[in-house]
């Protein structure tokens, strides 16, 4: 079946810009996760959805990340006044319920560039 | 906070050779433990995990990792690696008493030579 599924796959903007990255995760999966690899590292820990509501939102790094998923199944993350530390890959994975749910799928991520 | 290192930036191996990546975590309490791969302009995709139970747990393509409790580790193996296990690896910890935030460690990246 279809895997999870990320737009844009890259994404270049001006310091200060407004900036929206989407994920599709797998069909079902009530679980949603947004996280930030910066080169040379592994992935950080954004934000956690199940179903519609942030189950967590201890990763994101100030006011100016935010992340919805209005229907339980889409998700943006949104980035306001962006800056250069914000150039990373934003990787999206989604996980099932049950035994499985602590498998997270991931997508391919967005690549942002913030000149 | 939790956190998770793992020792080697960039390991180099030879068609079979053997492989032990490691990792350690920090989180005195129950941990569920992973390593996820990520193939050269590829996804990153689950090789195995632990929950609970046998602490030698065996994945896909050959791999195994085994949960040593007492010394936070979590260390990868495979006895014979191959060309096409060139990626970059990595371990990630969920306490379970965080739900379900996860925590990944940097990364090694795996070479093998043909």
């Amino acid at each position: 079946g279809a895997g999870v599924s990320q737009t844009p796959s890259n994404k270049v903007t001006e310091k200060g810009k407004y900036v929206e990255l989407r994920c599709d995760p797998i069909s079902g999966h009530t679980a949603l996760y947004w996280y930030r690899q910066s080169l040379g590292q592994g992935p950080e820990f954004l934000i956690y959805f199940q179903g519609t509501g942030a189950a967590d939102d201890s990763g994101l790094p100030n006011d100016r990340f935010f992340a919805v998923r209005p229907e339980g199944s889409v998700s943006t993350l949104k980035i306001q006044r962006t800056e250069r530390g914000d150039s990373a890959v934003y990787l999206c994975a989604s996980s099932p319920d049950g035994l499985d749910r602590y498998t997270q799928y991931f997508g391919p991520g967005t690549r942002l560039t913030v000149l | 906070a939790q956190s998770v290192s793992q020792h080697n930036h960039h390991v180099i191996l030879s068609e079979a050779a053997s492989l032990e990546l490691g990792c350690n975590y920090s989180y005195g309490g129950t941990v569920n433990l992973f390593w996820y791969v990520q193939y050269p302009g590829q996804h990153l995709q689950l090789l195995l995990k632990y929950f609970s139970g046998d602490p030698l747990v065996k994945g896909i393509k050959g791999f195994e990792a085994e949960f040593i409790k007492s010394k936070f580790s979590f260390n990868l193996r495979k006895p014979s690696v191959q060309w096409s296990d060139t990626a970059e690896y990595f371990c990630a910890v969920n306490a379970v008493n965080y739900g379900q935030n996860f925590v990944f460690g940097p990364g090694t990246r795996l070479s093998v030579l043909p």
